[in-house]
């Protein structure tokens, strides 16, 4: 089945950091990647849709300058959270998709800004 | 505002009875309804791609139904396993043109014990 590989894991930081994650699909061309956030008690919620080679579309309330996202190739998306608070602290995770079909997900990245 | 609800939140069962639950969702600009299942540690995992009014979709143990006119889902788990231990979760698909937006519920949590 598809797979999709997120890390990392878990990471901690200091604020005023930037911190990368990178999101890969192992055996499948992924046209578009989603990336998500989920806070405590809340649903998952869409931060930016990204397609290959073009630029990404954040949803309303999302910074773009500070959530970078980049889509260099059909395998692999990055989503760099610069200058890094407190509130930024959440899981995020990322998920792929083929065309229509269901999404695959990643593992997830939980991070702490300290 | 869109909301996509599930209900209950968390149940918990014994092994071997028989549950389901409910999600709900906008009647309009319907698409598909995804369910997924998100065990501890690990990525979602894609269940059911319901797009049809009145459908019916089945694998293994676990069943769906989808009722698009009145918008709910439900999901049926014959004979509970302590496998079967996750949250579960729905997405709707909102038909905005060529931007389908996956708006997600809570999620149920389930625990089956043996």
């Amino acid at each position: 089945g598809a797979v999709v590989s997120q890390h990392p894991s878990w990471v901690i930081c200091k604020s005023g950091t930037s911190v990368k994650i990178e999101c890969r699909s192992l055996d499948f061309q992924a046209t578009t990647m989603f990336w998500y956030r989920q806070f405590p008690k809340q649903s998952l919620m869409l931060m930016a849709t990204s397609n290959e080679g073009s630029k990404a579309t954040y949803e309303q309330g999302v910074e773009k300058d500070k959530f970078l996202i980049n889509h260099a190739s059909l395998t692999l998306s990055t989503l760099t959270v610069t200058s890094a608070h407190p509130e930024d602290s959440s899981f995020y995770i990322c998920s792929a998709r083929m065309d229509n079909s269901p999404l695959h997900f990643g593992n997830g990245t939980r991070l702490t800004v300290t | 505002i869109l909301n996509v609800e599930q209900s209950p939140q968390s149940l918990h069962v014994q092994e071997g009875d028989s549950t389901n639950f409910t999600c709900s969702f906008p009647s309009s600009n319907f698409y598909a309804l995804h369910w997924y299942r998100w065990e501890t540690a690990k990525s979602p995992e894609a269940l059911f791609v319901m797009t049809l009014n009145g459908d019916e979709k089945k694998k293994g143990r676990i069943s769906a139904t989808l009722n698009t006119k009145e918008g709910y889902s439900y999901l049926y788990i014959k004979g509970s396993q302590p496998e079967d231990s996750a949250t579960y979760l729905c997405a709707f698909v909102l038909n905005a043109g060529n931007n389908r937006k996956l708006i997600w519920g809570l999620g149920t949590s389930l625990a089956v014990n043996p």
